[in-house]
């Protein structure tokens, strides 16, 4: 399995507080990326990276922040969360030119 | 806009018997076309991609897609299922050729295979 670890795996939070998600990734590959998963939707990118400091948008890019300050770690800021925003976000390394994805395990947001 | 459509939401077949998972895809240019797969409480699983070159493809335990341009389909099959192949697949066609990280994914078809 890819070295990829998501924290926290679960967590439960109200309406209007920040919320931090982190990704850690030991295979040290450049390019990493967060997705959401709904039911009917199947995944939608929000942000990804393609080096330290070097972040762009996904489709569903409204109401999230990262940053990626090293390597290895790949943080998603949800600003000030809203109900909208319950789902599981996965992290994922891989893509460039040709190559797949390898997916975290994924992290499941409750925002009451 | 670019998209993926999987028209079925389940897929049941008997263990033994052949199974295909449908996807249909809409893109400009050259696609890059990927399956996924995910088990329960887990992340997503890389079965096989199409690049270039084959239009059959193999991939992780025993599946294959088959690439169909004029079609614009890329289904998922595989000779004979097994109940452990229960699971939800994803396709995903690439945004960028630089790219295949940036993904479009399908809604996703749960496959049940009964004993």
């Amino acid at each position: 399995d890819a070295g990829i670890t998501q924290s926290p795996r679960h967590k439960v939070t109200e309406t209007g507080t920040p919320v931090t998600l982190r990704c850690h990734q030991t295979e040290n590959h450049r390019y990493m990326y967060w997705y959401r998963q709904d039911p009917g939707h199947g995944l939608r990118l929000i942000h990804y990276s393609y080096g330290v400091k070097d972040t762009d948008k996904g489709e569903v890019s409204d109401g999230y922040s990262v940053s990626r300050s090293k390597t290895e770690d790949f943080l998603l800021t949800l600003e000030s969360a809203t109900s909208s925003q319950t789902s599981v976000y996965f992290c994922a390394i891989g893509g460039g030119g040709s190559g797949e994805l390898f997916f975290g395990e994924g992290s499941r947001l409750t925002v009451l | 806009a670019q998209s993926v459509a999987q028209p079925e939401d389940q897929v049941n077949v008997a263990e033994g018997n052949p199974l295909t998972v449908k996807c249909t895809y809409s893109v400009s240019g050259n696609p890059y076309l990927f399956w996924y797969v995910q088990y329960p409480n887990r992340g997503l699983q890389f079965l096989l991609k199409y690049i270039t070159g084959d239009n059959l493809v193999k991939g992780s335990y025993g599946f294959e897609a088959e690439f169909n341009k004029s079609q614009t389909s890329f289904h998922l099959k595989k000779p004979s299922a097994l109940v452990s192949d229960s699971a939800l697949y994803f396709c995903a066609v690439s945004v960028g050729s630089s790219n295949t990280g940036k993904l479009i994914f399908g809604q996703g078809t749960t496959l049940q295979v009964k004993p």
